[in-house]
């Protein structure tokens, strides 16, 4: 079964501070990635997805993300964080041959000190 | 930038009560989705919908879940008799195609008492 590995619950990082968000997948074909952030009782807003080619996609906000397909990971990164920064990041997966669902990670959510 | 409406924001039920929660697609957009959050869990894929009809559900999406697109623009789920382990954030999802991405509707917080 297709599943997603998101092993940090928690992050805090200092603001100006550069951000690794880390997310594995399980399945072996060819998955469509995608990122999403969550504010508190807020929607899921898309930062970035890669569905084919270049393997570093750039998103909204600074975000961006790198596939390696020989890790099955799809790590989230900002080179300097803003406080508003701060929110609930899903990783998302989803496969053709698998109906048009997404399988999301548990999520981490990120704390940005001052 | 076009936005996945839902309504209401927030709804209390009482347990047993049938509730609807109600999405708008963005109009050009052909593939419908439910997905909720219990609080504090993973998000889970629920139900997909395309041409009028479910294309696949999951095992949480049992008889007493319906979806339906009664007037070609709302998109609808419906849980008819509504249990207290059914609290939890719903979201409505819709795109135009796979290539895309999908647009997120901000939720519905469903509390049932």
């Amino acid at each position: 079964a297709q599943s997603v590995t998101q092993p940090d619950i928690h992050i805090t990082v200092s603001e100006g501070a550069s951000l690794e968000l880390r997310c594995n997948y399980s399945y072996g074909a060819t998955p469509y990635l995608f990122w999403y952030v969550q504010s508190p009782g807020q929607g899921l807003q898309l930062l970035l997805k890669y569905f084919s080619g270049d393997t570093l996609v750039q998103g909204i906000k600074g975000f961006e993300a790198e596939f390696k397909r020989s890790q099955s990971s799809f790590n989230l990164r900002k080179p300097s964080v803003h406080w508003s920064d701060a929110a609930e990041y899903f990783c998302a997966v989803g496969y053709m041959e698998y109906g048009n669902k997404l399988v999301f990670g548990a999520g981490t959510i990120l704390r940005v000190k001052s | 930038e076009p936005e996945v409406t839902q309504t209401p924001s927030h709804q209390v039920t009482q347990m047993g009560q049938e509730v609807i929660l109600r999405c708008v697609p963005i109009s050009n957009h052909l593939y419908f989705y439910w997905y909720r959050q219990i609080l504090g869990q993973k998000v889970e894929f629920l139900v997909s919908f395309y041409n009028n009809e479910i294309s696949e559900k999951s095992e949480i999406f049992d008889d007493q879940f319906s979806v339906e697109r009664p007037d070609g623009s709302n998109f609808t789920l419906k849980i008819r008799s509504t249990k207290l382990e059914d609290s939890a954030m719903y979201f409505c999802a819709t795109h135009q195609g796979w290539g895309y991405g999908y647009t997120f509707g901000s939720g519905t917080r469903l509390t049932v008492v």
